[in-house]
C-alpha cells in the first residue's frame, strides 16, 4: 500500500516568507509525527498528533512554527517569517495507534532551503 | 530527560568485517527501542526493534538486544556489505509517544 508521502519534495524560499509543508500519512494510522533533520544531526521531533486529542508542540522551537491536521489525516506544517537557521529536511512519520511500541514509518522529506 | 547516545562516525570497514555500533539510552519507564537506517537517497526506514528487556531484534543480518541493567542496545552484524553503507539512527520510544534519537552513524563498507 502507499506509504507517508510528503510535498513538496524541495523547497527554496527567500528569509522572512512563509512556507507550508504537507504530509500525507498512511491511512488508517491515527499518529502522526514531524521531525527536523538539520545536516549532520540527528532527529529532532517537534509536534505530535494523536487522533483527535490536542496535539504535542513541546518540540516546537518557537512560535514561527505550528501545525495542523484536518480530519485526523493530512497535516501541514507551517513556517512563518522563514529563517537561515530552519534550512534543514523535514521528516513526517506515522504509526498506527502512537503505542510506544509501534513503528514509526517515515516519509521521503520536505529539503527547505532558506536563503 | 529520555535521551539516547550512539558512537560517532564515520565508520569504515572492509566487506566481511564484523560490525558494533553502540547505542546507550536514559529514560524513565520502559521505552521501546529501536534503529532506523537511511540508505543514501532514501527515507528513513526501521531495521529492527526491541519492546522489552531482553528482546532480540534481528533482521537483514543485523541483530541488538535490549539490555536493561547497561541500558544498551548495540547494533551487530557479523559480515557487512558493501549495500550495508548507510546512516544509522539508534531510538527510544517514549510513554508520550515522540521518539528520540541518537545523531547517527555513517557507515562505509570498502569492497
Amino acid at each position: 500500500g502507499a506509504g507517508v508521502s510528503q510535498s513538496p519534495s524541495n523547497k527554496v524560499t527567500e528569509k522572512g516568507k512563509d512556507v507550508e509543508l504537507r504530509c500525507d500519512p498512511i491511512s488508517g494510522h491515527t499518529a502522526l509525527y514531524w521531525y527536523r533533520q538539520s545536516l549532520g544531526q540527528g532527529l529532532e521531533f517537534l509536534i505530535y498528533f494523536q487522533g483527535n486529542s490536542a496535539p504535542d508542540k513541546s518540540g516546537l522551537p518557537s512560535d514561527r512554527f505550528s501545525a495542523e491536521r484536518t480530519g485526523g489525516s493530512v497535516s501541514t506544517l507551517t513556517i512563518q517569517r522563514t529563517q537561515q537557521e530552519d534550512s534543514a529536511v523535514y521528516l513526517c512519520a506515522s504509526s498506527l495507534a502512537g503505542r510506544v511500541e509501534e513503528t514509526q514509518y517515515f516519509g521521503p522529506g520536505t529539503r527547505l532551503l532558506v536563503l | 530527560g529520555d535521551s539516547v547516545t550512539q558512537m560517532e562516525g564515520p565508520v569504515t570497514l572492509s566487506e566481511e568485517a564484523f560490525l558494533t555500533i553502540n547505542c546507550t539510552y536514559t529514560a524513565t519507564g520502559y521505552p521501546s527501542l529501536f534503529w532506523y537506517v537511511q540508505y543514501p537517497g532514501e527515507g528513513l526506514q526501521l531495521l529492527l526493534k526491541a519492546t522489552k528487556a531482553d528482546d532480540k531484534g534481528s533482521n537483514k543480518g543485523f541483530e541488538a538486544t535490549y539490555r536493561k541493567e547497561t541500558t544498551s542496545f548495540h547494533l551487530e552484524k557479523g559480515s557487512v556489505q558493501v549495500s550495508d553503507s548507510a546512516v544509522y539512527f539508534c531510538a527510544l520510544s517514549r510513554v508520550d509517544n515522540d521518539m528520540r534519537f541518537g545523531a547517527g552513524t555513517r557507515l562505509t563498507v570498502k569492497p
